[in-house]
């Protein structure tokens, strides 16, 4: 009953850092999807995956990259953090296309992150 | 440009009452999907109730029910008889079909209004 899991929970960069957050979901999902979550901006999409092999743009791409390694696994990688990037990160999955159109996001726990 | 539009940041209720959250949405799609999420403290997101655009009837799941009105572009949900446990962030999402038509992909959130049900 994994689900999607999230690393690291926390993390702390200094300006100009580098990371990666790691996403992996156990539930033959088609999507997934990268989102950011800031008060009073509800949560923003920055890079979706529709399917193994696609990822696509969202709101908020800029400063990211991500990489879909494998149906299972949509990392999303901060190559220069800046404190802008400050915020709480949720990756989540759903079945996507073939599978199923109206299939609600089933959610990671998220991961807090601080840049200073 | 946003998409889906929560336009009360902050709601409060009494227990047992009724409330009814808005949102509105932007699109020239005739075919898409509506959800609401619940969040509450724990940060956990949690899928309350889904509308499919292409159905007329309105979604129910027991306490929890939406006006869709599909012309308006508008998609509420009421909360009745209003429970302590209700008390979280609530968010409306759109799901769009990608190019083509033929699947869908993005879907976006509003900005969320954050519900405190009052004892």
């Amino acid at each position: 009953n994994a689900g999607v899991t999230q690393t690291p929970k926390f993390q702390v960069l200094k300006t100009g850092q580098s990371m990666t957050l790691q996403c992996a979901q156990d539930m033959n999902h088609n999507s997934m999807y990268w989102y950011r979550q800031d008060p009073g901006m509800g949560l923003r999409l920055i890079y979706y995956s529709a399917s193994e092999g696609t990822t696509d743009k969202g709101e908020v791409p800029n400063g990211y990259n991500v990489s879909r390694l494998n149906k299972r696994e949509f990392s999303l990688r901060l190559e220069s953090a800046a404190p802008s990037q400050t915020s709480v990160y949720f990756c989540a999955s759903r079945k996507g296309p073939g599978q199923g159109d109206n299939s609600p996001l089933h959610f990671g726990n998220g991961t807090r992150l601080t840049v200073t | 440009a946003q998409t889906v539009t929560q336009s009360q940041p902050e709601m409060s209720v009494q227990e047992a009452e009724t409330v009814t959250l808005s949102c509105t949405y932007d699109t020239s799609e005739s075919n898409y999907y509506l959800f609401w999420y619940k969040q509450p403290p724990s940060r956990q997101m949690i899928l309350v109730i889904r509308q499919e655009a292409y159905k007329q009837q309105n979604a129910t799941e027991n306490r929890f029910s939406v006006n869709f009105q599909k012309a308006a572009k508008s998609f509420s949900l009421k909360i009745s008889d209003s429970q302590l446990g209700d008390t979280a962030m609530y968010f409306c999402a759109f799901l769009e079909p990608n190019a083509g038509g033929t699947s869908y992909g993005k879907l976006t959130f509003g900005q969320g209004t954050i519900l405190t049900v009052h004892p």
